[in-house]
């Protein structure tokens, strides 16, 4: 089954703790991008990455990083959370030079106390 | 960047009503407009995508119209259920192989609930 894969779904942590929150799809996408969901700001776009080893920034980048080293995986890291990036992410990911949508991960709840 | 303003934020109908949500979109550059549904603890859904060549398009009770020369493309729901109770998302995008091309920018959503 075509899929985009997210782990954690539900993650709560302390403030400054060092945290990875993987994707992983297997429809060969060369394009793979993370949001955030928050109420009131709909999906914005923290990082994207156009194929292996290329990543570059969105809307919202601060505060994360992402790397890129195979095609099917992309993690999004927080080096040292803080409580406003407490939201709701998707990982997304899509073909790229054709005219197409997303296919979204499950999403995953980060909590940071 | 492309910016995509949506209306209304909430909206509320009755069972067998039909509801209209509106987007607008900034770059005269964006050629594709997906919609997608989100409902509650779900991640987003595509439900009915129209490509800038295309004035209308329709999937059952679903319908989404497109006017390139203002910029701005609406989802039309008739009949409403209670299943289509959701968050709805309009995005706009323009398409091709750059990172700026490939990146779908999405309006701020709008809460639909049907009522019985």
């Amino acid at each position: 089954e075509a899929q985009v894969t997210q782990n954690p779904r539900y993650l709560i942590t302390v403030t400054g703790k060092k945290l990875t929150v993987t994707c992983s799809q297997n429809m060969n996408h060369e394009y793979m991008s993370w949001y955030r969901q928050d109420p009131g700001l709909g999906l914005r776009q923290i990082y994207y990455s156009m194929n292996v080893e290329v990543t570059d920034k969105g809307d919202v980048p601060e505060g994360y990083k992402v790397s890129r080293k195979e095609k099917r995986n992309f993690p999004l890291i927080l080096e040292s959370p803080s409580p406003n990036q407490t939201s709701l992410y998707f990982c997304a990911s899509s073909p790229t030079g054709v005219v197409y949508g997303y296919t979204f991960g499950s999403g995953t709840r980060l909590t940071v106390v | 960047g492309e910016n995509v303003e949506q209306h209304p934020s909430t909206l509320s109908v009755q069972e067998g009503d039909s509801a209209v949500i509106k987007c607008t979109y900034s770059d005269s550059a964006s050629n594709y407009f997906p919609w997608y549904k989100q409902e509650l603890g779900k991640r987003p859904q595509l439900i009915i995508d129209i490509r800038s060549n295309v004035g209308e398009k329709k999937d059952q009770r679903i319908a989404v119209t497109l006017n390139k020369t203002a910029k701005h493309f609406s989802l039309h729901i008739t009949e409403t259920q209670p299943e289509d109770s959701a968050v709805y998302f309009c995005a706009a995008k323009r398409g091709g192989i750059t990172g700026t091309a490939s990146k779908l920018t999405f309006g701020t959503g709008t809460r639909l609930q049907v009522t019985l």
